[in-house]
């Protein structure tokens, strides 16, 4: 398994402005993924972060709203620019990892709670 | 597009007694299928997983079953316990694909 950590694990906003949300794994992965939970729904898939090259995005989910950034096999952050009420939901981390036994598996983050006002 | 979703959205089964979470998916190409749990205020946790080639897959306390020709998934949940409480969520991947698609999740509360 992986240990992941994110940062903050909560944040009131302003609408507005913009959060950079950090996600950072205890070991080497391959795939890093940025997830978004709003209340009470399911995870909807925003993008995939590739290390060292631009971030691939979902449906819906574009660049200049949620610029992703992954230096190494280690770490990355997801940014919530000009946000507004409707932004506000859990934003979650997720990896799967270089040696993994099982197909598939991701290992996801505590989450990042995030409020606009 | 193809979906993954679930009959239930709320259980309440007494302690002790067995669970039984069901999923449909929508995709025949998905040949993975992970069941989630999230407790408030975490990150959804691995809890089993099957491929497409098994029906059945038994861990501790869980079994998933895999009905492919109906599209059906189901998580059953044995002796269930008080920290048996939380959303459960399917998910679904195939082969070269490495996202997932998550169901909308069922909240299992369990009765003392």
């Amino acid at each position: 398994s992986a240990v992941i950590s994110q940062k903050p694990s909560r944040d009131i906003c302003q609408r507005g402005t913009s959060l950079t949300i950090q996600c950072q794994v205890d070991s080497q992965v391959t795939m890093m993924f940025w997830y978004r939970q709003q209340p009470g729904q399911s995870l909807t898939l925003i993008a995939t972060a590739n290390q060292g090259s631009e971030a691939t995005y979902e449906s819906g989910f574009v660049i200049d709203k949620f610029p992703i950034s992954r230096p190494n096999l280690t770490f990355s952050t997801l940014t919530v620019s000009n946000m507004s009420p409707e932004d506000s939901s859990i934003y979650l981390c997720s990896v799967e990892l270089i040696d993994r036994s099982s197909y598939n598996e991701q290992f996801f983050g505590p989450g990042t709670r995030l409020t606009v006002l | 597009g193809e979906s993954v979703g679930l009959h239930l959205p709320t259980l309440s089964v007494q302690e002790g007694d067995n669970s039984i979470i069901n999923c449909a998916y929508s995709n025949s190409a998905s040949d993975y299928f992970i069941w989630y749990k999230q407790e408030s205020g975490k990150g959804p946790q691995f809890i089993i997983d099957i491929r497409s080639n098994m029906d059945k897959r038994q861990g501790q306390r869980v079994t998933v079953l895999l009905n492919k020709t109906v599209k059906h998934l189901s998580l059953q949940i044995a002796a269930t316990q008080p920290g048996d409480s939380a959303v459960y969520f399917c998910a679904e991947a195939s082969f070269g694909n490495e996202k997932l698609t998550f169901g909308t999740g069922t909240r299992l509360t369990i009765i003392p």
